[in-house]
């Protein structure tokens, strides 16, 4: 089974900018998360779809927003880029919803804002 | 609130040495534990979970026990090897819908 697949795998933007991240999930997994990754901050959730629908969001601005789609692909928009945006950004799939089923992790989207 | 403190890195070990690694967590309700693995350049990878307490986890050579009374999920294995260099992170999920990871522990092993 192919893993999960992020694109691309960098990107340089400059302040003000927007950007959109691509994710594809394990065939079968329904359920797409996004987290941010930082020297500083650490693994940070962004936010969690399953069937197409937002089921939880972190705290982060508006800025930032996501999408599924039918075919359970993810999408991660950033508007009005930051310096303080550059980051890993991880998209990671999992199979159900529950507490026991783990994420499988893409190799993650580099943004680095100039 | 939810939430995973792991211990301070960097750690360096000569090879064959015995790993620990600690981890304890604050959580509502009945999560269940990860364990994660990084190499340079990648995503996390699973290398371990337990659902429910008692539970141990194990995968390669690691093992973790999800310890209720203590509120800790320590990694260990009994020797390590140089590939093990990688950073671990301790994580939680109270409902599925979110993960909650500690800030990541950097292994090194030396030959």
């Amino acid at each position: 089974k192919a893993g999960v697949t992020q694109t691309p795998r960098y990107l340089i933007k400059t302040r003000g900018q927007q950007v959109t991240l691509s994710c594809s999930p394990i065939s079968g997994h329904r359920s797409v998360s996004w987290y941010q990754q930082t020297p500083g901050q650490g693994l940070q959730f962004l936010f969690e779809y399953f069937s197409e629908t937002q089921r939880n969001k972190g705290n982060f601005p508006g800025r930032f927003s996501g999408r599924q789609f039918s075919n359970s692909r993810s999408e991660m928009n950033v508007s009005t880029l930051e310096l303080g945006d550059s980051a890993l950004y991880l998209c990671a799939s999992s199979y159900q919803q529950g507490r026991d089923s783990p994420l499988h992790f893409g190799n993650g989207t580099r943004l680095t804002v100039t | 609130g939810n939430s995973v403190t792991q211990m301070e890195g960097p750690v360096t070990l000569s090879e064959e040495a015995f790993l620990t690694i600690n981890c304890t967590y604050t959580a509502t309700g009945y999560p269940s534990l990860f364990w994660y693995v990084q190499y340079p350049g990648e995503g996390l990878q699973l290398l371990l979970k337990a659902t429910k307490a008692d539970d141990k986890g194990s995968n390669k050579g690691f093992e973790a026990t999800y310890r209720k009374e203590t509120t800790s999920f320590h990694l260990e294995k009994g020797s390590v090897q140089v590939s093990d260099s990688a950073v671990y992170f301790c994580a939680l999920s109270p409902t599925g819908n979110q993960f909650y990871f500690g800030t990541g522990t950097s292994l090194t092993v030396i030959p």
